[in-house]
């Protein structure tokens, strides 16, 4: 039973480019969450979504960030003109409800450097 | 906002020794509460969770008690390991449901 699997692993950017990180949802899990760890630091909520729909981005930078999960294929996180402050690890974690209450299972995250 | 203190922010203990993290929350609304356990450069995995309807949980040398009333949650190891080694993060999943709130995480280091 496959885990949530993230791509790519490792990303490095300069400033200016786009980045963009993919998330496939464990088996049945129709619900998909994206955080931010900064170095040493916790994980910080930035969005939540269903299937094609954004149900909280309440944690998401108002500019050059958005996402999507779309009725088929993984969810995308993709940031524009990365700058020097976008570096960190991004998780996604998804569910099978997405009702309160439900585990959410972590992928390994994406490193992204911006140089 | 909602918002997740954990403490000690580092913690070193002797293998076999018990070892004890302590959060609090600040949205009494919240009513699920994992812990996840991080080693260096992979991802968090789930050790346990607790959620509003019951005061304690344990799972072998794991275990984590809540108390609603003063809004705070630990996690306790004991016969601690070295393997144990690593960082622990609480969280609160938030009233809507939508997000969970974590602490800053607590660098555990089990010696032997």
């Amino acid at each position: 039973n496959a885990g949530v699997m993230q791509n790519p692993r490792h990303l490095v950017r300069r400033r200016g480019q786009e980045a963009r990180l993919r998330c496939s949802p464990m088996k049945g899990h129709s619900h998909v969450y994206w955080y931010r760890q900064l170095p040493e630091e916790g994980l910080k909520f930035m969005v939540y979504l269903q299937k094609e729909n954004i149900i909280d981005e309440s944690g998401m930078p108002k500019e050059r960030f958005s996402a999507e999960f779309p009725k088929e294929g993984p969810s995308i996180l993709r940031i524009q003109q990365v700058v020097r402050g976008d570096s960190a690890a991004y998780f996604c974690a998804s569910s099978p409800k997405g009702s309160v209450q439900e585990t959410q299972y972590f992928g390994p995250g994406t490193r992204l450097l911006v140089l | 906002g909602e918002n997740v203190e954990q403490h000690p922010s580092t913690l070193s203990v002797q293998e076999g020794d018990s070892a004890v993290i302590k959060c609090t929350y600040s949205d009494s609304a919240s009513n699920y509460f994992p812990w996840y356990k991080q080693e260096l450069g992979k991802r968090p995995q789930l050790i346990i969770d607790i959620r509003s309807n019951v005061g304690e949980k344990k799972d072998q040398r794991i275990a984590v008690t809540l108390n609603k009333t003063a809004k705070h949650f630990s996690l306790h190891i004991t016969e601690t390991q070295p393997e144990d080694s690593a960082v622990y993060f609480c969280a609160a999943l938030n009233q809507a449901g939508t997000a969970l709130i974590f602490g800053k995480g607590t660098t555990l280091s089990v010696s032997s």
